[in-house]
């Protein structure tokens, strides 16, 4: 069954510091991948997708992620974080073909510390 | 085009009590979706309609869910004879064509079961 894990369940960082959350994912062929985040009270937003080509695929707000194959990871990067980044982030991966069903991972809490 | 919206934003119901929650998608968009959000989870899929047709239900849509599209615009999702266990963040997403993986979300409502 496909599945999605984000080991980390909070990550603090600096404003201005990089970061680099961990999305790992099981699923047999060229899986669909998501990041999205959700700020409290808000929505959830897509950031990036990658559903083939380039592994590496540019988002909104500067962030990028990384499809690695060969370690089943899709790690979400931004070089400089801003205070306005902290939220929740989510990593997903397309269930199946045309159906449309998103499977998330339990998400990674970012806080930006002054 | 103001996004999806979802009504009420807050809920609070006593155990038993049944529920209905509204769900309004970006106008156009044929596919739209329902998940599930407890705290501290990422989103779990519910169910998701093309146009009027309800086309998957997980396993976690009890006999007391049930969701509607009558018209393929709105949907509504009911919860009869509520439970404790049903207190969550039910939130709404829609796409348009076959990009059905660019789903847009709602703000979502949440629901408290006292």
């Amino acid at each position: 069954a496909q599945s999605v894990t984000q080991p980390d369940i909070h990550i603090t960082v600096s404003e201005g510091a990089s970061l680099e959350l961990r999305c790992n994912y099981s699923y047999g062929a060229t899986p669909y991948l998501f990041w999205y985040v959700q700020s409290p009270g808000q929505g959830l937003q897509l950031l990036l997708k990658y559903f083939s080509g380039d592994t590496l695929v540019q988002g909104i707000k500067g962030f990028e992620a990384e499809f690695k194959r060969s370690q089943s990871s899709f790690n979400l990067r931004k070089p400089s974080v801003h205070w306005s980044d902290a939220a929740e982030y989510f990593c997903a991966v397309g269930a199946q073909p045309r159906g449309g069903k998103l499977i998330f991972g339990q998400g990674t809490e970012l806080s930006v510390k002054p | 085009d103001t996004g999806v919206s979802q009504d009420p934003r807050h809920k609070i119901t006593k155990r038993g009590q049944n529920v209905t929650f509204r769900c309004d998608p970006i106008s156009e968009h044929n596919r739209l979706y329902w998940y599930r959000q407890t705290l501290g989870q990422g989103p779990e899929f519910l169910t998701y309609f093309q146009n009027e047709a309800q086309l998957e239900k997980s396993r976690l849509l009890s006999d007391r869910f049930s969701a509607e599209r009558p018209k393929g615009s709105f949907s509504t999702l009911e919860i009869q004879r509520t439970e404790q266990g049903d207190s969550a963040m039910y939130l709404c997403a829609s796409s348009f064509g076959d990009r059905v993986y660019e789903q847009y979300f709602g703000p979502g409502t949440r629901l408290t079961v006292t």
